[in-house]
């Protein structure tokens, strides 16, 4: 059974430039959450996509920006990268409908350095 | 808006012994649920616990049991004969019902000493 698979693992970039990361969720899931961690502290939510549709938006700036596939599979968009944009991007999926327990399922992450 | 509280940003254990480490969330929703994550240094977040928040039993897995408070808005993790291999940071998260989003705490790192 494969689990929630993200890519790349890690990657540098430079301020001004766009990044894009891509996550697959765990098989049979079909909404994906984007959360970014920053060093030291708790993941915040960025947004969250079901049906090829953002459902739900943290409070975050229109340069992140996401897209959902008809296999669920997801990106995640940043454009114009800041020096505080430099994180761990962590994808977790969940199964909206069904036995549903409330977990969410997540990868191990794409860390992100902006130079 | 939903906030989680860890404050304890580290805690150290020996191995072997119990530990337990402090949740507080605001909420004014009834139904919800509360889990705690572990994220070692692979930093894939792992599920360790989830609590409903309408049942009045405290959750349990193996060495790792929760205090749930609910009118307390409190949520504890107990963790007992601490293993090596339970060193990691701990995460809090909170999340309503259906369609909410997750909300974490800012983390305690567990050191186990051996």
């Amino acid at each position: 059974d494969a689990g929630v698979t993200q890519s790349p693992t890690h990657l540098i970039k430079t301020r001004g430039q766009q990044v894009t990361l891509r996550c697959s969720p765990k098989s049979g899931h079909d909404t994906v959450s984007w959360y970014q961690q920053a060093l030291g502290q708790g993941p915040q939510f960025i947004f969250q996509y079901y049906e090829e549709e953002e459902r739900q938006r943290g409070n975050f700036p229109d340069r992140f920006s996401g897209h959902q596939f008809p296999n669920y599979s997801s990106e995640l968009n940043v454009n114009a990268l800041l020096l505080g944009d430099s994180a761990l991007y962590l994808c977790a999926s969940k199964l909206l409908s069904g036995s549903w327990t409330g977990e969410l399922f997540f990868g191990e992450g794409s860390r992100l350095t902006v130079l | 808006a939903q906030t989680v509280t860890q404050s304890q940003p580290e805690m150290s254990v020996q191995e072997a012994e119990t530990v337990t480490l402090s949740c507080t969330y605001d909420t004014s929703e009834s139904d919800y649920y509360l889990f705690w994550y572990k994220q070692p240094p692979s930093r894939q977040m792992i599920l360790v616990i989830r609590q409903e928040a309408y049942k009045q039993q405290n959750a349990t897995e193996n060495r790792f049991s929760v205090n749930f408070q609910k009118a307390a808005k409190s949520f504890s993790l107990k963790i007992s004969d601490s293993q090596l291999g339970d060193a990691a940071m701990y995460f809090c998260a909170y999340r309503s019902a259906f369609w909410g989003d997750m909300r974490f705490g800012a983390g305690t790192r567990l050191t186990v000493k051996p």
